[in-house]
């Protein structure tokens, strides 16, 4: 699986939009980009994933570059509660193997 | 529906004792995974299990042993506790046809003294 390089810690006000980067620079075609995030001493999360398209759900947006060498995360209006470590994990899917969680980015949601 | 249960959530242990954690889904899921996460760090897998009847090695897997005798459930068990097995456990799992959604318990927090 390809390695992700993630900001160690981030900052955003509340009710702004949070982009997080993810770079994977060795990502290679059959690799999907994953986010997740970890609720202080709670299991993480799934937020979402894709392959090269950019995709939305309810809880965030993911933006994809053409050539797929890195990644962002959208909080569009972040909250309080968004407050949590954002893990950003490449891997091929179906592959039946576990995901491999670096450190992630800290995001801090201030009032 | 409970999605991913842990037991027990909390235990002290001294060194040398054993002790299993037990991870239960009810979502039919074919695989199973046993993380430990400990202070500031990511987390990292111990065993994983691709099947009932099945198991495999992963990152970390020096201490433990694992068993998957039931499809729905995930046994982690430490036989002689060392304090560096001081940590939060994970239990997650996921569809065959994966689409890499995993879905994790709510930890387990283990002390060895």
């Amino acid at each position: 699986d390809a390695k992700t390089t993630q900001p160690t810690s981030m900052d955003c006000a509340e009710g702004r939009a949070a982009n997080l980067p993810c770079n994977h620079s060795t990502i290679s075609g059959n690799e999907y980009v994953y986010w997740y995030r970890q609720i202080h001493s709670q299991g993480p999360q799934y937020i979402i994933h894709g392959l090269k398209n950019n995709e939305t759900n309810e809880m965030a947006s993911l933006i994809i570059t053409e050539d797929r060498k890195s990644s962002t995360l959208i909080l569009p209006h972040a909250t309080l509660r968004d407050t949590a470590v954002y893990y950003c994990i490449v891997r091929v899917t179906n592959s039946g193997y576990a995901l491999n969680f670096g450190k992630g980015t800290s995001l801090l949601v201030t009032p | 529906n409970a999605g991913v249960t842990q037991t027990p959530k909390f235990r002290v242990l001294k060194t040398g004792q054993s002790m299993t954690l037990l991870c239960a889904q009810d979502m039919n899921h074919e695989y199973m995974y046993w993380y430990r996460q400990d202070p500031g760090m990511g987390l990292r897998l111990i065993h994983y299990s691709v099947g009932e009847g099945t198991t495999a090695k992963g990152e970390v897997p020096d201490g433990y042993n694992v068993s998957r005798l039931k499809k729905q459930n995930f046994l982690l068990g430490l036989e002689s506790a060392a304090p560096s097995q001081t940590s939060v456990y994970f239990c997650a799992s996921s569809y065959l046809q994966a689409t890499g959604e995993l879905f994790f318990g709510e930890g387990s927090r283990l002390t060895v003294l």
